[in-house]
């Protein structure tokens, strides 16, 4: 299947400061990624669509000023947590879609992230 | 109540059992059915991917999905150790990836040699 990589796999900040976290689609080019937020023995939840060349969708509840995505090219997309604090300690995890159609097939995810604000 | 529901386990089995994942789900609207496999620290892996109601095969492993309950299983044979994971459900109403999945909570399981 299609790889997408994500950096750091980890990180510890400091309350307060901002961390941006990668995800590249190594062997294809996405015009679609997703990112989602895993807390702790639950599940994944959507949190933003980023969309090549465009502003991201954001979900309900979701802080856009607080969660900055930024997809300037077909391969990468980065989603800046700024001014964190403890509670935004978390997994983040991304996808990306290979095509425009098949569903779920076609969404690859990345290893994930593990943010420990302190 | 969640859409879509998913023990969350752990379960735990000796190595060669057969393992039975369920979920059930409330939204009839749900016709594509995914299960994903996912190691601790790491991102989901698709294992099975099924379209309405009916069974599909893949090795080891058998996706179940009977829309007229609103149930889906996944069937493990033989385990083995390396199947020990989280397993997610995931479903979708339409065609259109990413933003149209809907998460099941995620089962533990756990493989004993």
């Amino acid at each position: 299947g299609a790889v997408v990589s994500q950096h750091p796999s980890w990180v510890i900040c400091k309350s307060g400061t901002s961390v941006k976290i990668e995800c590249r689609s190594l062997d294809f080019q996405a015009t679609t990624m997703f990112w989602y937020r895993q807390f702790p023995k639950q599940s994944l939840m959507l949190m933003a669509t980023s969309n090549e060349g465009s502003k991201a969708t954001y979900e309900q509840g979701v802080e856009k000023d607080k969660f900055l995505i930024n997809h300037a090219s077909l391969t990468l997309s980065t989603l800046t947590v700024t001014s964190a604090h403890p509670e935004d300690s978390s997994f983040y995890i991304c996808s990306a879609r290979v095509g425009v159609t098949g569903g779920g097939r076609e969404l690859f995810f990345g290893e994930g992230s593990r943010l420990t604000v302190l | 109540q969640k859409e879509v529901e998913q023990d969350p386990g752990p379960l735990s089995v000796p190595e060669g059992a057969i393992v039975s994942l369920n979920c059930t789900y409330s939204n009839s609207a749900f016709q594509y059915f995914m299960w994903y496999r996912q190691y601790s620290r790491k991102g989901p892996e698709l294992l099975m991917y099924t379209y309405s109601s009916g069974n599909k095969e893949d090795g080891r492993f058998t996706a179940q999905v009977d829309k007229s309950s609103k149930y889906i299983s996944l069937f493990i044979r033989d385990s083995q150790p390396s199947d020990s994971a989280t397993y997610l459900c995931a479903m979708s109403k339409d065609n259109n990836a990413g933003n149209m999945l809907t998460f099941g909570g995620g089962t533990r399981l756990m493989v004993k040699p």
